[in-house]
């Protein structure tokens, strides 16, 4: 009865290399975020999609390539991972794109290492 | 833009006694305030938030925090902690703009037996 599930939960990989990670919600939630938490904790959004349509890009490479195939799936693409990509990876959903009156729930989160 | 400081990184406090977990914000308008926890290994928690209405904010597991205009802070607090509060607290801010949540830097709250 997992609420926002992510896969993998860990991912190590070569540099160059092209990964993905997956989030999903059975919350019916219809926004969800990606969060990267690098390695002093601090946490910071990368993107936002509300009903399958970004609406939130923050200044992220391009590399990065979030996919939204429905509500309840927000995929991370990550093109060439480079070392500075290690990080945590933290998938939220929340009901409503206005994080001010609608709580974020968060994944457990995907420990990504770029070797 | 706005922005939150916690101005610890760590804190710890012995069990049963208070605790208080610190934040200043920056706003420039009306703010909308969080409080988030995170246990080890795992995904952020909500706990609490302030809009508007009573200074006083309660929240889960038995936390509060306290809205302060004039001196700009939003702590957090607990009457008497337990060891399982042991965790990562951050403090958040809503910007409207964009948006989205900014958090702070984190605080490791360690409570001692």
């Amino acid at each position: 009865d997992t609420a926002v599930s992510q896969t993998p939960k860990y991912l190590v990989t070569q540099m160059g290399n092209d990964k993905s990670i997956k989030c999903e919600q059975n919350l019916g939630h219809d926004t969800m975020y990606w969060y990267k938490q690098d390695s002093k904790k601090f946490l910071k959004i990368m993107f936002s999609y509300n009903n399958k349509e970004l609406i939130i890009n923050e200044t992220v490479p391009n590399r990065f390539s979030p996919k939204s195939p429905d509500k309840a799936h927000l995929n991370l693409h990550i093109n060439s991972l480079e070392l500075g990509d290690s990080a945590v990876y933290f998938c939220a959903s929340s009901q409503g794109n206005s994080p001010a009156y609608n709580e974020q729930f968060f994944g457990p989160g995907t420990r990504l290492t770029v070797l | 833009a706005q922005s939150v400081a916690q101005p610890e990184d760590q804190v710890n406090v012995a069990e049963g006694n208070p605790l208080t977990v610190k934040c200043t914000y920056s706003v420039s308008g009306n703010p909308y305030l969080f409080w988030y926890v995170q246990y080890p290994n795992r995904g952020l928690q909500f706990l609490l938030k302030y809009i508007t209405g009573d200074n006083l904010v309660k929240g889960s597991y038995g936390f509060e925090a306290e809205f302060n205009k004039s001196q700009t802070s939003f702590h957090l607090k607990k009457p008497s902690a337990l060891v399982s509060d042991s965790a990562l607290y951050f403090c958040a801010v809503y910007e409207g703009p964009a948006r989205q949540l900014t958090f702070g830097s984190g605080t490791q709250l360690t409570v001692l037996p």
